[in-house]
């Protein structure tokens, strides 16, 4: 079974910083997908970014961005110039691709990340 | 672009009655998953279903059931309602193999339930 956890409940910036929202997960599958949803208070779950295991490159999405880290198991979102619309909860996500029909989502506890004006 | 869309979002019921929360996928999304979210909590996942079939179980009740039909919607049934069923329930569709996007999934905006 695969496991992903983050480790910082809670995380506060100040407008226009830079914050890295840490996670880390535990499988023996060699393929699978990473993903970061973001849930703010209207309790909508939005896709932020994704990352393939087979690729090497991190993935970004404009002011998001991943570092990817396969041997560690370690997958952390990068968000640069934050912005207030940027306060929600921040999942980190898995699903293993290698199994037909085994592709749900095992999510993290997630991160309550708050902009501050 | 189309999303996920549910009905109904908000829904109340009384401890052993019934529920039946439905989810309209993307179009041309072939799989179908349902997960359970309760307050404070991380989604947990129930159900998911590729091409009307069921392909994947978790954690999910005997007294829940669900189908996807021909036009590829689903529906999620719930009997003998217990207070500890309150929470929101999103269903997510995923795109078929021939999209570079397969097995992203994308969630509706969910459906509240509360037993009183």
């Amino acid at each position: 079974a695969q496991t992903v956890t983050q480790s910082q409940p809670e995380m506060s910036v100040q407008e226009a910083e830079t914050v890295t929202l840490s996670c880390t997960y535990d499988t023996s599958e060699s393929n699978y997908y990473l993903f970061w949803y973001k849930q703010p208070p209207s309790r909508q779950m939005i896709l932020v970014i994704r990352q393939e295991a087979y690729k090497q490159q991190n993935a970004t999405e404009n002011r998001f961005s991943v570092n990817f880290q396969k041997a560690a198991k370690s997958f952390s979102l990068k968000i640069s110039d934050s912005q207030l619309g940027d306060t929600a909860m921040y999942f980190c996500a898995f699903t293993d691709i290698s199994n037909f029909g085994n592709e749900k989502l095992t999510f993290g506890t997630g991160t309550r990340l708050t902009i501050i004006p | 672009a189309a999303g996920v869309i549910q009905s109904p979002r908000h829904l109340i019921k009384e401890k052993r009655e019934t529920a039946t929360l439905k989810c309209y996928p993307i179009p041309r999304h072939d799989t179908v998953y349902w997960y359970q979210q309760g307050p404070g909590q991380d989604p947990q996942f129930l159900i998911s279903f590729y091409e009307k079939m069921q392909s994947d179980k978790g954690s999910i009740p005997d007294r829940f059931s669900a189908q996807q039909f021909s036009d590829y919607h689903s529906e999620l049934n719930m009997s003998s309602l217990e207070l500890g069923d309150s929470a929101l329930y999103f269903c997510a569709s995923s795109p078929g193999m021939d999209s570079p996007i397969t097995d992203t999934q994308y969630f509706g905006p969910g459906t509240r339930l509360t037993v009183l």
